[in-house]
């Protein structure tokens, strides 16, 4: 079974604070992505990233895929209110369902 | 274009009765996927559709659950003699293709089993 931990599992933060989630399997995956979540909402795709040691950019939010794909982070500079939600990773693995993180939930204080 | 939809938004049963959960997926999207999500944490698996081929059942929780999808787009959930632990928000998903293509997810119906 593959499985994905997030850490931390609860964040409170106050605007402007920066802050990193983290996401370790001992599995590898093909890919992994990274969604956001609203409450009453269905998870919405932020960025996937493919190759191992990849960073990609999201305005204020910065991801990275692990050397050996098993890893990975969300950086948030300067966070927002509007960032507040539920953060889940998820990795890919063939053609198969996606395994989701167990979530980091950001709270953003103004 | 119309996104995911889910129906009912909200169901109360009674435990022990049958329920079934409805999803329309995005014209055109060959994979449908199926989660279980309970209050505020993680996705779990249930099961996926991907084109004509045999259903990834693997993430079933029990024989209680079942799911069909009628010409390759709608897609019913049905939990029978439901229990208290099959309270969760129920999540459907659906994409163009199977793999890391991106998933678009509906608003889940949530279930709540007295």
């Amino acid at each position: 079974t593959q499985l994905l931990e997030q850490s931390p599992q609860f964040l409170s933060i106050q605007e402007g604070e920066n802050l990193t989630v983290y996401c370790n399997s001992s599995s590898v995956f093909s890919s992994l992505q990274w969604y956001r979540q609203e409450p009453g909402e269905g998870p919405v795709l932020l960025v996937t990233v493919v190759t191992g040691g990849e960073v990609k950019k999201l305005k204020r939010l910065t991801f990275q895929f692990g050397d050996a794909r098993k890893d990975s982070s969300l950086h948030i500079t300067a966070a927002q209110p509007g960032d507040t939600g539920l953060y889940l990773c998820a990795g890919v693995a063939g053609r198969r369902a996606l395994t989701f993180g167990s979530g980091t939930r950001l709270q953003v204080q103004p | 274009g119309a996104g995911v939809s889910q129906s009912p938004s909200n169901k109360v049963t009674e435990k022990g009765k049958d329920v079934e959960l409805r999803c329309d997926p995005i014209s055109g999207h060959t994979a449908l996927y199926w989660y279980r999500q309970s209050l505020g944490q993680g996705l779990e698996f249930l099961i996926y559709f991907q084109g004509n081929s045999a259903p990834d059942k693997s993430g079933l929780p029990s024989d209680r659950f079942s799911a069909e999808r009628t010409g390759g787009s709608v897609s019913t959930l049905t939990i029978q003699r439901t229990q208290q632990e099959d309270s969760a928000v129920y999540l459907c998903a659906s994409s163009s293709s199977s793999g890391s293509y991106e998933q678009f997810f509906g608003p889940g119906t949530r279930l709540t089993v007295l």
